[in-house]
């Protein structure tokens, strides 16, 4: 069965530093995909970036980059100098070929970024 | 502007009432979810649908059930609500199952 774990509860940081957020995922499928979102406090999910299982180039978008790592089955995204419209709740997610339309989600990672 | 719209963003209900949660997109979207948001479980998969009158249960199905009649619209029903489904409802639609999902607002529903 597949299993995401973002292990991190809550990150707190000040304003322009950097964060990272890890997610580590679990999986028999040697196709699959892997997704961020972000829930701000209004509370509607915002996805962020999706990447498949054969794809593992790093991306970056703006202040934002993605570190995907199948020899470690990983999937870590970090915020380059950090805003306070950054503060919000990511989840990372899993979807497997076995299961298509059953995603996966962690359990999100809280980050806070004050000024 | 895509969007998802659910009925309620506020809801509280008597156990043992019966509760529809209604969900509305207007993507033209094949596929629609429900899922539930708890603290420390992040969002996890009630029912799923991949087009009319079709259906599949996701990973916590018991005590729910859900209805698509038509393609826009997504019902979830709570036959008997019960204090243990005192939640985050929230509805996604997407146009293929690996794409990714365009989500509600969530409707917070307390049973009491």
């Amino acid at each position: 069965a597949q299993k995401v774990t973002q292990a991190q509860t809550e990150i707190s940081v000040v304003e322009k530093e950097d964060v990272t957020l890890d997610c580590v995922y679990e999986t028999r499928d040697t196709t699959y995909y892997l997704f961020w979102y972000k829930q701000p406090p209004s509370g509607e999910l915002v996805f962020l970036i999706r990447r498949n299982s054969f794809d593992e180039q790093n991306e970056i978008s703006g202040r934002y980059s993605w570190n995907f790592q199948k020899s470690t089955s990983s999937f870590n995204f970090t915020i380059t100098a950090s805003q306070v419209v950054d503060s919000a709740v990511y989840f990372c997610a899993h979807a497997g070929r076995d299961s298509w339309g059953k995603l996966q989600f962690g359990a999100g990672t809280q980050v806070v970024v004050t000024p | 502007d895509v969007k998802v719209t659910q009925s309620s963003r506020y809801l509280v209900k008597r156990t043992g009432e019966k509760v529809f949660l209604e969900c509305v997109q207007d993507m033209d979207h094949e596929n629609m979810f429900w899922y539930r948001q708890d603290p420390g479980l992040g969002l996890r998969l009630i029912y799923f649908s991949y087009d009319v009158k079709m259906k599949e249960k996701g990973d916590i199905p018991e005590g729910y059930s859900v209805s698509r009649e038509k393609k826009e619209r997504f019902s979830l029903i709570l036959e008997s609500a019960s204090t243990n489904q005192t939640s985050m409802y929230l509805c996604a639609s997407s146009l293929d199952l690996t794409d990714e999902a365009f989500f509600g607002q969530g409707t917070r529903l307390t049973v009491v």
